[in-house]
Parts: structure tokens; sequence; C-alpha cells
């Protein structure tokens, strides 16, 4: 079955610096999510990716879909507090079902970020 | 405008009970999946409902099974629970057309 490799598995940074995770599968995906969690919460959805190239921001979040669709990286720059969580990337496969609706997501095991202040 | 909203938030079980997990998914969205989280692991696809169907299946015995309602929301049940059962059940809607999943903040599962 489908794999995703997520890393670093945590980080320790200082407020202030840029932070970047990436992912990478074992399989082509034709869409790419990235969500936030943080303890006691579901996960929030932060970008999604939808074309091979495509580069999409939201606000201090930069996230690209990679040019052999079977990997995606996420880009926070200037990190502060409300950062820390855990970001989890996550893709979907390519079937779509004449039913309707599409494959599950399979997700990375998450990237833990602290922040030192 | 309501999120995914999921209930009981907590609920503890004992080896072999059934639980009933329900879902209601955000205003204007068709499908709903549900997602197994163990503690620091990513969630696990266990299966997606559409028109009232399951559509897609994840690697779980059928002892997870689930329904969709005409409003569109949803219930998952686990028969026969073991231990290995305890997690975190997370449901996420969507539509049909686009790729975009929304969770809900799952509830907690012990099986004791």
């Amino acid at each position: 079955g489908q794999q995703l490799n997520q890393s670093p598995q945590s980080m320790f940074i200082q407020e202030g610096e840029d932070v970047s995770m990436n992912c990478t599968s074992s399989s082509i995906f034709n869409t790419w999510l990235w969500y936030k969690q943080e303890p006691g919460e579901g996960p929030v959805l932060l970008i999604a990716l939808y074309k091979a190239g495509e580069l999409t921001s939201n606000g201090r979040l930069t996230a690209q879909f990679g040019i052999t669709r079977k990997d995606s990286f996420l880009n926070i720059s200037a990190s502060i507090p409300s950062d820390v969580g855990i970001y989890f990337c996550a893709g979907r496969g390519e079937r779509m079902y004449s039913g309707g609706g599409a494959d599950g997501l399979t997700f990375g095991k998450g990237t833990h970020l602290i922040i030192q202040p | 405008d309501a999120g995914v909203t999921q209930s009981p938030t907590h609920l503890i079980k004992t080896r072999g009970q059934q639980v009933t997990l329900r879902c209601s998914p955000k205003s204007g969205h068709d499908t709903v999946s549900w997602y197994q989280q163990a503690l620091g692991q990513g969630p696990q696809f266990i299966f997606q409902y559409y028109e009232e169907e399951e559509r897609q299946r994840g690697n779980f015995p059928d002892r997870f099974s689930g329904h969709q309602f005409p409003n569109y929301s949803s219930e998952l049940n686990v028969n026969a629970l073991l231990l290995g059962d305890s997690a975190l059940y997370l449901c996420a809607s969507g539509t049909v057309n686009t790729g975009e999943l929304f969770f809900g903040e799952g509830s907690r599962l012990t099986v004791l």
C-alpha cells in the first residue's frame, strides 16, 4: 500500500526562525494536504494542493506539490509561539470511483514543532 | 456556520462491548469519512460514505461498520472491542467534487 515518509520527526527551533518539513511517497498522489493538530483537537486544514508543481501560500505558510507527484514540502516563515503543534502531510491517490468519492487520505506520521522563545 | 461535530468526546468501554460514534458534517458537505488515530501516529483511513453508501474502505476488519443518514450525518460502529481499538476516532467531511477534508475534534475511545 501507499506509504508516506514525513521528516523531520521533530524540530526544536527559536522563535522567528523559518521551518521546513517534507513528505515523500512511494506512490503518485493527485492531491496533497497539510494539516496542523494541537493536543486534544482534530487536524485543521492549512493548505490544499491539486496540481504538480503548484506552489500555494496561506499567510506565513507556503507549500508545494512536487513535480514527480510523489512529494510535497511545507515552509513556515518567521515562526511564532502559536505555531507549536504537530504538522501532518496527507495525500490522496489517483483513483476516482464512478459512484462518487475518491481514495481515503494517507497521512504521514507528523512533524512535532517545538518553539523556544 | 458549524464545522464538523462529533459525539461523544470521550468514552470508556470494556473488551467485547460495542460502541457507536456520531458525526454531523460541515454545512454543504455530502461525504463523511472516518479515521482512527492511535497515540503518536497519523490518522488511518477507515471508510468513506457518500449518498448513504460505503464507497471506499481502508484496511480495517468488518467489526468496523458505519452508516450515513439522509441528512448526511454518520455513525461509526465498532463491535467486539479490543484493547487495540483505543484511539481517537476522527470524522471528516467534504464534497464529492473537491479534495479538501475538514475534521472534527474527535471521539476519544478507551477500551479497558
